[in-house]
């Protein structure tokens, strides 16, 4: 099945500094879905863009699709220790319902 | 509730034990799935309800695996003889929507299962 996979997988970044993460897939797609999961807890979804979409921005992330790539990144500005977590994408193809995580990217943020 | 509630939070059972775990989704969401997620790896789906119907059980791994939703709320996952290979966080995610990708999903803490 259809999965995204981000690149790259750990980041360790300073606290104030962006943090960037890729994500590509294989198929066409309705949408991407970008998720943060803290250690131990569920996943909480942060932001949705669709593939007639470009780019979208939630207060300091912002999210890229570029379907004629089939990859999509997510950009976290001005990044703060909370903000320590594993990210994953996660794709609806056409035709198929089922939504697919990839393996993550897990980011620390040093205060 | 205020959000997805998963319980217990943590399991432990000897090989060939059964298990059930329950999903408590969000009020009035329509869809609830399943999902299956190894240490280290991104969330693998198992199965997925709209309402009380199983629309969707195909990430299922074998038929010791069951999943019901008899009242289209609360969902239980069963797992029967269970295996070391079943140890892994089970989530369990609601949404408004009634497609896998249309609306965001509302997932719970998971339950870890430990196999021993």
């Amino acid at each position: 099945s259809q999965q995204g996979e981000e690149d790259p997988q750990a980041l360790s970044i300073q606290e104030g500094e962006n943090a960037t993460m890729n994500c590509s897939y294989k198929t066409s797609i309705n949408n991407l879905q970008w998720y943060r999961q803290n250690s131990g807890r569920g996943l909480v979804h942060l932001i949705l863009i669709r593939s007639n979409e470009r780019e979208k921005h939630s207060g300091r992330l912002r999210v890229t699709l570029d379907t004629s790539k089939k990859s999509s990144s997510l950009l976290i500005t001005a990044s703060r220790a909370a903000d320590t977590a594993s990210y994953f994408c996660a794709t609806v193809s056409h035709g198929n319902n089922r939504l697919a995580f990839g393996k993550g990217n897990q980011v620390v943020v040093i205060p | 509730g205020a959000g997805v509630s998963q319980s217990p939070r943590y399991k432990v059972a000897k090989r060939g034990q059964d298990v059930a775990l329950r999903c408590d989704p969000i009020s009035g969401h329509v869809s609830l799935f399943w999902y299956q997620q190894a240490l280290g790896q991104g969330p693998e789906f198992l199965t997925y309800f709209q309402n009380e119907a199983q629309l969707d059980k195909s990430g299922l791994p074998s038929d010791r695996f069951f999943a019901e939703r008899p009242e289209g709320s609360v969902s239980t996952l069963k797992i029967q003889r269970t295996q070391q290979e079943d140890s892994a966080v089970y989530l369990c995610a609601s949404s408004l929507g009634t497609g896998q990708g249309d609306s965001p999903l509302h997932f719970g803490n998971g339950t870890r299962l430990t196999v021993t």
